[in-house]
């Protein structure tokens, strides 16, 4: 089966810029997750959809953070504007309903440089 | 807030010799999962424990769950260059479908 694709790769702006990551989950798999990975650290969930709607956003900064699940596929993450500290690699990953069994399927992430 | 650490959080060894990597959670867990990320990509799911004191074996790899479900381990007998990577442990915390990802053990073999 396909993985979990993730668009850009990577990516370079400039602070007070804005950007957007594109993610699009597994055929199937209803729960989709956005994780920022700061280097040297492990993942921290940021925002976790059911379908189309949100479960849990609770570490998503919402004042320049914003997160979209259209039709229950696809989903977009925008940071606008971006600060240096939210240089790291942005992970979406998907799971069928729950992923205490297979665990999470990551795509292979955005590196963003705010710079 | 619940917090899981991992120790070491670096560790170089030989090729041939083991190696082990310990998960710690400030909190009771109902399960935890462990995931591999190599240089440059992406974690990669390895294996879940659920049980109170379960082992689980992979070849070369042997997963613990402690028995008060606070802590676990991760232990690979004569390693190889192919082990090269970053070990993360996740811990589910109970009454929900959250994972909290460890700090993660990064792992050099020297060939």
């Amino acid at each position: 089966e396909a993985g979990v694709a993730q668009s850009p790769r990577y990516k370079i702006i400039e602070k007070r810029q804005s950007v957007a990551f594109w993610c699009n989950p597994i055929s199937g798999h209803a729960t989709l997750y956005w994780y920022q990975q700061i280097l040297g650290q492990g993942p921290k969930l940021l925002i976790q959809f059911q379908n189309n709607g949100v479960v849990d956003d609770s570490q998503l900064p919402k004042d320049r953070f914003s997160a979209e699940r259209l039709k229950g596929v696809d989903s977009t993450l925008k940071i606008q504007p971006a600060k240096l500290e939210d240089s790291a690699v942005y992970l979406c990953a998907s799971s069928l309903d729950r992923p205490d069994t297979y665990g999470y399927t990551f795509g292979s992430g955005t590196r963003l440089t705010v710079v | 807030g619940q917090q899981v650490m991992q120790i070491p959080q670096y560790q170089h060894v030989q090729e041939g010799e083991d190696f082990t990597t310990y998960c710690n959670s400030s909190t009771t867990l109902s399960n935890i999962q462990w995931y591999k990320q190599r240089p440059g990509g992406h974690p990669v799911f390895l294996i879940q424990l659920v049980k109170s004191g379960e082992v689980k074996k992979q070849k070369r790899l042997t997963f613990q769950f402690g028995e008060a479900k606070k802590n676990s381990s991760l232990h690979i007998t004569a390693t190889q260059t192919t082990d090269v990577g970053t070990y993360f442990c996740a811990g589910q915390r109970i009454g929900t479908y959250k994972y909290i990802f460890g700090t993660g053990t990064r792992l050099k073999v020297l060939a």
